[in-house]
């Protein structure tokens, strides 16, 4: 399985567009890239999933370069509510278990 | 309404006294599985089931054991717990062939 990095933690002030970029050298042709959200006291949930380019949907885009080694969440204009833990997951096509590292702790401030 | 739901939500024990966890999804899934979540470790898996009958161990199953009699539960057995057991834990599940696991509320488990 290939190996992700994520910085450890951000702040971001209330109304930016926040960036989070998750390195996996390694990946290999079948795998895909998804992000899961963890609130504080609660289980993690998907929040998006790619394999190449761009990837939108309500809660967050999904950035992925032509090489696929590293990929970047973007989330537009972050409120309170988005602080949060995202987790970077490098999941093999079809595979159902999944490999947690530590994430990146997400912090809004007012 | 879809869920994983997890009993209990909090639990004090002391060591030695066995105890269950019950996980249980209404979403027809056949894959389930069980993570524990340790300050600056994240989630590790102990144990994951395919299906009915048929379980794994995961990355850190020692001190543990599950079962899967029905599709629906698949509860977390700690037979002898220690306090190196105490751990907030999750239960998950998802369709065979995705990646989408939907996770249950937690259980924070304490072990004196």
């Amino acid at each position: 399985l290939a190996k992700t990095t994520q910085p450890i933690s951000m702040d971001s002030y209330e109304g930016q567009e926040v960036n989070i970029t998750c390195s996996h050298n390694n990946i290999a042709t079948n795998d895909y890239i998804t992000w899961y959200q963890q609130f504080p006291s609660q289980g993690p949930r998907f929040i998006i999933q790619g394999y190449k380019t761009k990837v939108t949907n309500e809660v967050a885009s999904l950035f992925i370069p032509a090489d696929r080694k590293s990929s970047t969440l973007s989330l537009p204009r972050v409120s309170l509510s988005d602080t949060a833990v995202y987790y970077c997951l490098v999941v093999l096509t079809g595979a159902n278990n999944l490999f947690f590292g530590t994430g990146t702790r997400l912090t809004v401030i007012p | 309404e879809a869920q994983v739901t997890q009993n209990p939500r909090y639990l004090i024990t002391v060591t030695g006294k066995k105890l269950t966890v019950t996980c249980s999804q209404n979403m027809n899934h056949e894959y389930m599985s069980w993570y524990r979540q340790d300050p600056g470790l994240g989630l590790r898996q102990i144990y994951y089931s395919m299906n009915v009958e048929v379980t794994d161990k995961g990355d850190v199953p020692e001190g543990y054991k599950v079962s899967r009699k029905e599709k629906r539960n698949f509860p977390l057995i700690l037979e002898s717990p220690s306090p190196n057991q105490t751990s907030l834990y999750f239960c998950a599940s998802s369709l065979i062939g995705t990646d989408t696991q939907y996770f249950g509320p937690g259980t924070r488990l304490t072990v004196l």
